[in-house]
């Protein structure tokens, strides 16, 4: 069965603290996808990964960084969180060249204290 | 950048076929329509992708008029567990980069 992994569902964290969420997908996509969702707005895309190195900024990206190493692993960071950025966040992937994600994780809730 | 509208929320009775209507007026010519569940604390899923017409899987249809300025999800006879939020989202499936934004989705509420 295809999987999208997300490393924590729960974190708490403080003001100011670099925070690392982590994803990875065992399906060999290209495509790998960060989004946070929020009650009354929906999912709105913060990064996107199309390559290994390779980066495009989604809808909200201020605040936020991402890693892409290896094809498998995409990591969102959060250079000082702030408590406007808790919330859930999802990762997904797709393959080929095709930008729908087709595979979600099941998502982290980030409060940041 | 295709931008979807859908109702916010509809409830249904158990057993009941449900159509979801999502309005995507300005969809381009290579843009293809794509479905998505979400339950609470879970990621959403895939259910069903479309171009043109009709297309049917295990779990839905999709109808897609001539213009694909609007599509519909069709559930037949829905369940108790088909209680989630359904999303649209357009876009295509090659031809390389392309940012696609999800709507906010309607929240499907079936009724015993």
């Amino acid at each position: 069965d295809v999987k999208v992994t997300q490393s924590s569902r729960y974190l708490v964290k403080r003001t100011g603290e670099k925070v690392f969420l982590e994803c990875v997908q065992d399906m060999d996509h290209e495509n790998m996808f960060w989004y946070r969702q929020d009650p009354g707005l929906g999912l709105r895309l913060i990064y996107f990964s199309y390559d290994v190195k390779m980066k495009e900024k989604g809808d909200i990206p201020e605040g936020y960084s991402v890693s892409r190493e290896k094809k498998e692993r995409f990591s969102l960071i959060l250079e000082s969180a702030s408590t406007s950025q808790t919330s859930m966040y999802l990762c997904a992937s797709s393959g080929g060249q095709g930008l729908q994600p087709q595979h979600f994780g099941d998502g982290t809730r980030l409060s940041i204290l | 950048l295709a931008k979807t509208t859908q109702p916010i929320s509809m409830d249904s009775y158990e057993g009941q076929e449900v159509n979801i209507t999502c309005s995507h007026n300005n969809i381009a010519t290579n843009d293809y329509i794509t479905w998505y569940q979400q339950f609470p604390s879970q990621g959403p899923r895939f259910i069903i992708q479309g171009y043109k017409t009709k297309v049917t899987n295990e779990v839905a249809s999709l109808f897609i008029p001539a213009d694909r300025k609007s599509s519909t999800l069709s559930l037949p006879r829905v369940s108790l567990s088909d209680t989630a939020v359904y999303y649209c989202l357009v876009g295509r499936n090659s031809g390389g980069y392309q940012k696609v934004t999800f709507g906010t989705g309607t929240k499907l509420q079936v009724i015993p």
